[in-house]
């Protein structure tokens, strides 16, 4: 069965470092969500991707926070510089275009010291 | 703004059934989704409801009333492995980008 692949699976690096993400969609699947899920609520959207367009950024922290889906398959999620604050987990989530079903990756745990 | 509410937390007895609520006041609606997601792992799909009523997936059955802004999630023979928090997340449609407005999420309890 195809899944969303993400690595790494666990993250623990000090502030003012930077972190990088990398998610790979299931196969066929255009859209490309990264969600950040602290513990005990539901899931916030950072960023949609619709093939290598940015759909939808406005959650997004521009200021420590990019995305990139370059050649619209496998997407990397960066933070720099990591803040105590960034500390969740950080879901990666695929689509096919205009279907209201995501299939969500296993997340990387981030932890910021 | 928008908003879903569903209870924090629910417990139940391994065997018996559960109803979780969801409640929605969003922009707008296309359909419901049912999310399940184990405590260190993903969300995983259980079932969409786009029109009014009850749809049926082997022990988990969802409804949906678009008038009351109501859905729910109904889970039979509870089993242990059914311990999870469960997501209710509002499908806005293409005119929201397909985008899900999630819950905060409802912890469920089996006991033995």
């Amino acid at each position: 069965e195809a899944e969303v692949a993400q690595s790494p699976r666990y993250k623990i690096t000090e502030k003012s470092q930077a972190v990088a993400f990398w998610c790979d969609p299931i196969s066929g699947h255009a859209t490309l969500y990264w969600y950040r899920q602290i513990l005990g609520q539901g899931p916030e959207l950072l960023v949609q991707f619709q093939d290598e367009s940015v759909v939808d950024d406005s959650q997004l922290p521009k200021d420590r926070f990019s995305a990139e889906r370059l050649k619209g398959v496998d997407s990397t999620l960066k933070i720099q510089p990591a803040e105590l604050g960034d500390s969740a987990m950080y879901l990666c989530a695929s689509s096919f275009m205009g279907s209201e079903t995501q299939y969500f990756g296993p997340g990387t745990r981030l932890l910021v010291l | 703004g928008q908003s879903l509410e569903q209870p924090s937390e629910v417990t139940a007895v391994e065997g018996a059934i559960v109803q979780i609520n969801c409640t929605y006041q969003t922009s707008g609606f296309y359909g419901l989704s049912w999310y399940q997601q184990h405590d260190g792992g993903a969300p995983t799909f259980l079932s969409y409801n786009a029109l009014d009523g009850l749809e049926e997936t082997g022990r988990f059955s969802s409804f949906l009333s678009r008038s009351d802004s109501y859905g729910y999630l109904l889970l039979q023979e509870l089993q242990m492995k059914d311990s999870a928090s469960y997501f209710c997340a509002v499908a806005g449609g293409p005119d929201s980008n397909y985008q899900l407005i999630w819950g905060a999420g409802t912890k469920l309890i089996i006991k033995p």
